[in-house]
């Protein structure tokens, strides 16, 4: 089946700093990635789509300049939350379509992050 | 973008008992997805119907997608503790993106 990963499954970090999460696809290629975030007891919120070899497309709301995303490869996407504040603490998780004719996506197991 | 409504929010019932999610739109799907997720852990995909009028089942699972394309029905049959999680359904727009119901959450007490 297909497998995404994502890494660090935790991170902790002081406010200003930048975290970055890393998203593959490990037995497929995937030139369509998302990233989610997650609010406890909520619903998954789309925060971009992340297309290998040309820049992200944010959902309206989201800052592009917070929340940078790049797809350099067909099975690697990051997230890069900049200068992260208290308020930027959530799970975040990426998923990666197939090339299957039904567009499934495969999530990965999420990072939870937590801005002191 | 469409929506997609679920209900009920959340659930929770004994062990062995039915129950029945229900994902709803105004808007046609060119698929529709369920997945279950549990804490802390990323969405596993349950299953992805196609066709209007298809039921599929997987196991005590029943997953019927509407005529019209527009809604969707998840039956769990003699639930189990096992079960307990968060249930989302997601339909797929045409060629793009998932979106996504509120989500029910479920607990399947022993």
């Amino acid at each position: 089946g297909a497998v995404v990963s994502q890494h660090p499954s935790r991170v902790i970090c002081k406010s200003g700093t930048s975290v970055k999460i890393e998203c593959r696809s490990l037995d497929f290629q995937a030139t369509t990635m998302f990233w989610y975030r997650q609010f406890p007891k909520q619903s998954l919120m789309l925060m971009a789509t992340s297309n290998e070899g040309s820049k992200a497309t944010y959902e309206q709301g989201v800052e592009k300049d917070k929340f940078l995303i790049n797809h350099a490869s067909l099975t690697l996407s990051t997230l890069t939350v900049t200068s992260a504040h208290p308020e930027d603490s959530s799970f975040y998780i990426c998923s990666a379509r197939t090339a299957s004719s039904y567009n499934e996506q495969f999530f990965g197991p999420g990072t939870r992050l937590t801005v002191l | 973008t469409q929506l997609l409504e679920q209900s009920p929010q959340f659930l929770s019932i004994q062990e062995g008992e039915n129950l029945t999610v229900y994902c709803n739109s105004s808007s046609v799907f060119s698929s529709l997805q369920w997945y279950r997720q549990e804490p802390g852990e990323g969405p596993v995909l349950l299953v992805t119907v196609v066709t209007g009028g298809e039921v599929k089942k997987l196991k005590r699972l029943t997953f019927q997608f509407g005529d019209a394309r527009k809604d969707s029905s998840l039956h769990i049959t003699a639930a189990q503790p096992g079960d307990t999680g968060l249930y989302l359904c997601a339909g797929q727009e045409y060629g793009n993106k998932l979106v996504f119901g509120a989500g029910t959450i479920l607990r399947v007490k022993s």
